[in-house]
């Protein structure tokens, strides 16, 4: 079963407007970690939040904000004030423990975004 | 500035080939992690590692392997390449949890292998 689910294949939005990437996820641990990371063409993975599963308050960073709703196992991320820079790939990310005192990190299938003028 | 370095941009192999990704962290990480990324299909876990000598198999393991002599390298084994181990394959490395820790994972630039 998938671990981390991004319905969205693509997305659009135009510039200068608020956009939600949705994520959900899977797991039975209480203690998980979640993680956006972006990717732009140029290839490189840029991390850009995290959210803790016990923290009560949604992580925010910038222009990006984490919409963390623990009981639908859901881990949006919001991007707010859109710009053309923001055209990319946009992965999100599990880090849940695993056997032996090993950690295991799982991705989704990304989210493109495009961001139109 | 942190670095996960891996060893070639781009590589052609042949089909049987015993093919080496070597992949390098200089930030004491503990973590490492090899995966492959597909178009529609994300990345795909092929092997983590904890401690030098542990492994653990991710969701896609057939037909690799992996060795961690050194606690700064990470290398992925291909023992007989074939055409569909075509693929981006990238390395990250990230401290040691608790998973509820914010452990970032630092990721390499990538290597495009290509089994002809």
């Amino acid at each position: 079963a998938q671990k981390i689910t991004q319905t969205q294949p693509g997305m659009f939005v135009q510039e200068k407007e608020a956009v939600t990437l949705d994520c959900t996820y899977d797991t039975s641990d209480q203690s998980y970690g979640l993680f956006w990371y972006k990717q732009p063409s140029s290839g490189e993975m840029i991390f850009l939040i995290y959210q803790g599963s016990y923290d009560e308050q949604n992580a925010t960073e910038g222009r990006y904000s984490l919409n963390f709703q623990k009981a639908r196992k859901s881990a949006n991320l919001v991007i707010s004030a859109s710009q053309l820079g923001d055209s990319a790939m946009y992965f999100c990310a599990m880090r849940e423990g695993f056997q032996g005192g090993s950690e295991k990190l799982v991705f989704g299938k990304g989210t493109k975004l495009t961001v139109n003028p | 500035d942190v670095k996960v370095t891996q060893s070639s941009r781009y590589l052609v192999k042949r089909t049987g080939e015993k093919v080496f990704l070597e992949c390098v962290q200089d930030m004491d990480h503990e973590n490492m992690f090899w995966y492959r990324q597909d178009p529609g299909l994300g990345l795909r876990l092929i092997y983590f590692s904890y401690d030098v000598k542990m492994k653990e198999k991710g969701d896609i393991p057939e037909g690799y392997s992996v060795s961690r002599e050194k606690k700064e390298r990470f290398s992925l084994i291909l023992e007989s390449a074939s055409t569909n181990q075509t693929s981006m394959y990238l390395c990250a490395s990230s401290a040691l949890g608790p998973a509820i820790r914010n452990t970032e994972a630092f990721f390499g630039q990538g290597t495009r292998l290509t089994v002809v």
